[in-house]
């Protein structure tokens, strides 16, 4: 079983510039998470999608931050512009019912 | 905001010692997971407790859930210098689908 595929792994950018990133979810998974871990801190969810539909995006800064799942199954996040404190790693996860599965996430680093 | 709060948030032990690591949350929930994470990789799964067990195992992994006392506990047994990482406590709370709300997370160091 092929697991939750992430691209790219890492990411510099300049402040104030865009950036996306693509998340493959497992196959047949419903659920897909997108999550942000600052160093040293936990995840911090910022959206969860349930098939093409958004269940929580409550801590989603939403004047930079977008996210999509078209078709209920791929999906991007992006950051338009970034700031500073984006750098972080973006970690996307999926699940059918309660556990969840990572990718390796992608590591941001805004400069 | 953050549901679960692990302690300690660091741990050091030898290899062949026990680790326990303690995590409380603040709300109901439907389940509580714990995951692994090595550093610089993504999270893996261990185990999942359900609100209506009192305790789980799973190898070298045993897990308690208090819910009056909103807490768990993960206990490794007989470490190893592998499962130097970082372990975080996830609180499932069910509506329509699962939200999992993560903690800080304790990291653990074992010591060959």
């Amino acid at each position: 079983e092929a697991g939750v595929a992430q691209s790219p792994r890492y990411k510099i950018i300049e402040k104030r510039q865009s950036v996306a990133f693509w998340c493959n979810p497992i196959s047949g998974h419903a659920t897909l998470y997108w999550y942000q871990q600052i160093l040293g801190q936990g995840p911090k969810l910022l959206i969860q999608f349930q098939n093409n539909g958004v269940v929580d995006d409550s801590q989603l800064p939403k004047d930079r931050f977008s996210a999509e799942r078209l078709k209920g199954v791929d999906s991007t996040l992006k950051i338009q512009p970034a700031k500073l404190e984006d750098s972080a790693v973006y970690l996307c996860a999926s699940s059918l019912k309660a556990e969840a599965f990572f990718g390796q996430g992608t590591r941001l680093t805004v400069v | 905001s953050q549901q679960g709060e692990e302690d300690p948030q660091a741990l050091s032990i030898q290899e062949g010692e026990n680790a326990t690591m303690n995590c409380s949350y603040k709300t109901s929930i439907n389940n509580l997971q714990w995951y692994r994470q090595n550093s610089g990789r993504g999270l893996v799964h261990l185990i999942l407790i359900r609100s209506n067990e009192r305790e789980k195992h799973s190898g070298r992994l045993r897990v308690t859930l208090d819910t009056s006392k909103k807490s768990s506990s993960l206990l490794i047994t007989a470490s190893r210098a592998a499962d130097t990482a970082s372990y975080f406590c996830a609180t499932g709370t069910q509506g329509g689908s699962e939200k999992l709300v993560f903690g800080k997370g304790t990291k653990l160091t074992v010591n060959p």
